[in-house]
C-alpha cells in the first residue's frame, strides 16, 4: 500500500487557476470513485473539499473541483485567492476497508 | 455538528506504548466509524485505523501489528494504543470520523502532537 503521488509544490496568481495531481494505481484511485480532497492550514486540522472524486461538501465555494482519469485525480481551484494557500491532500479508498493518502502539496498563491 | 477532541500525553519514551484518546459530541456513536490518523513533522497524512459502533476495526497493514483501537460507547469515546514506539511514530495524532456508506473523512479532531524521546 504506497501513498499516493503529489506534486510537492505548485503556485499561481491571484485570479488565475491552478491544478494540482494525485497519482495512484488501479488498486486505489483507478480501482474505485472515491477520492477526497483536504485543504489544511499550518497547524490546523485538515478540512474536506473534495469528496467521491467531484462533490463539493456544503459550504466549499465551486471555485474548487475533482476529477478524475485513470488513475490519476485533480483537484482544480480557480479563481485563486490569497485564502487558498495552505497545504492539500488527496485520499483515495484502497479496497479491504483501507485509505491511502498522497504525501501532500503546498499551493502558493504569488 | 459532530465534535472530536483528542487527548493524551504528548511525550512518549522509545519502545513504550503511545496510548490516546479521542472524545465524541455531537453526533450519534453508532452512524460513523471512528478513525485514526497521523502527521509526521513535514509529512503527509497516513490513516491508522478505524472502529465501529459494533466493535468491528481494521489497521493499516503497515501498522496493524502495534495498533489497537477500542471504544467505550458509554462514554462517547474511542482509544488508540501504539506499542514499541520509535522516534518514526513522532507525529500529529488526529481522531476523524467516516459517516456510515461513505468513504471520506468529514469530521476531524484538533490534532494532538505525540513526540517520542528518552
Amino acid at each position: 500500500q504506497s501513498a499516493l503521488t503529489q506534486p510537492r509544490s505548485v503556485s499561481g496568481s491571484p485570479g488565475r487557476s491552478v491544478t494540482i495531481s494525485c497519482t495512484g494505481t488501479n488498486s486505489d484511485v483507478g480501482g474505485y470513485d472515491y477520492v477526497s480532497w483536504y485543504q489544511q492550514h499550518p497547524g490546523k486540522a485538515p478540512k474536506l473539499m473534495i469528496y467521491d472524486v467531484t462533490k463539493r461538501p456544503s459550504g466549499v465555494p465551486d471555485r474548487f473541483s475533482g476529477s478524475k482519469s485513470g488513475n490519476t485525480a485533480s483537484l482544480t481551484i480557480s479563481g485563486l485567492q490569497a485564502e487558498d494557500e495552505a497545504d492539500y491532500s488527496c485520499c483515495s479508498y484502497a479496497g479491504s476497508y483501507t485509505v491511502v493518502f498522497g504525501g501532500g502539496t503546498k499551493l502558493t498563491v504569488l | 455538528q459532530v465534535q472530536l477532541l483528542e487527548s493524551g500525553p504528548g511525550l512518549v519514551k522509545p519502545s513504550e506504548t503511545l496510548s490516546l484518546t479521542c472524545s465524541v459530541s455531537g453526533g450519534s456513536i453508532s452512524s460513523y466509524y471512528w478513525n485514526w490518523l497521523r502527521q509526521p513533522p513535514g509529512k503527509g497524512l497516513e490513516w491508522i485505523g478505524y472502529i465501529h459502533y459494533s466493535g468491528s476495526t481494521d489497521y493499516n497493514p503497515s501498522l496493524k501489528s502495534r495498533v489497537t483501537i477500542s471504544g467505550d460507547t458509554s462514554k462517547e469515546q474511542f482509544s488508540l494504543k501504539l506499542s514499541s514506539v520509535t522516534a518514526a511514530d513522532t507525529a500529529v495524532y488526529y481522531c476523524a470520523s467516516v459517516s456510515s456508506g461513505n468513504y471520506y473523512f468529514d469530521y476531524w479532531g484538533q490534532g494532538t502532537l505525540v513526540t517520542v524521546s528518552s
